[in-house]
């Protein structure tokens, strides 16, 4: 039973251009939320996280915006560089528990 | 710059071979976790420790797998015996954080990817 879903496997951009990846969960107890950035052979590395209590939190060209009502979150990239270039991993965590759950990813090609 | 260590990063051997893989967590990191990422599931957590305690392994086929951390700096997963369908990528990732639940992200290794014949 899938509690994270990144619904799109693949997104491609064009340089200089807003990435926006979506996430949606569906255990109402989660209150921490990460993005992890994935190169190939490589392990995810983070990226960006926000606090159930924020519904948006910037660092640089990366915002991820909050929205607890529909359980959804979403990471905007501006603009988006072509070493953005990665599988994008939305990860949540319980109040209750170190376990964090991961999404299937997003592949976001950005095109020079 | 501080880096979670994973061996082997690659491992082929045939059906039925027991198959040990190892992690070196961050010095100093309490927590360690054992995800495998499959193209159907994601990364997919298969246990984790802290301080060195297994809290949480119900994601691992217990009949074939085991995860241990003989000590701080070591954590194994091994399957025995291995089957074609344990191929995929198996990361190990560390965090530290105060308190519980963890507020730190973790940092993965590399990962070993393992194929089974």
């Amino acid at each position: 039973d899938q509690q994270v879903k990144q619904n799109s496997p693949s997104l491609s951009v064009q340089e200089g251009r807003i990435s926006i990846l979506n996430c949606d969960y569906t255990n109402s107890m989660f209150d921490y939320f990460l993005w992890y950035k994935k190169y190939p052979a490589e392990g995810p590395t983070f990226l960006i996280s926000i606090s159930s209590i924020k519904d948006k939190n910037e660092d640089g060209r990366f915002t991820v915006f909050l929205n607890k009502s529909a359980k959804h979150l979403s990471l905007h990239i501006v603009p988006s560089q072509p070493g953005d270039s990665a599988v994008y991993f939305c990860a949540a965590r319980r109040n209750t528990g170190n376990q964090f759950y991961f999404g299937t990813g997003t592949s976001l090609t950005v095109i020079p | 710059d501080a880096r979670v260590t994973q061996t082997p990063r690659h491992k082929v051997t045939e059906m039925g071979q027991e198959v040990t893989m190892r992690c070196q967590p961050i010095l100093g990191h309490n927590t360690v976790f054992w995800y495998r990422q499959t193209m159907m599931q994601g990364l997919e957590l298969l246990a984790y420790f802290r301080n060195r305690a297994p809290l949480d392994d119900s994601g691992m086929p217990k009949d074939r797998f085991s995860a241990e951390m003989p000590d701080a700096t070591l954590a194994t997963l091994k399957i025995q015996p291995s089957e074609p369908r344990d191929s995929a990528v198996y990361f190990c990732a560390s965090g530290s954080g105060q308190g519980f639940p963890l507020n730190q992200p973790q940092h993965f290794g590399d990962g070993t990817r393992l194929s089974i014949l």
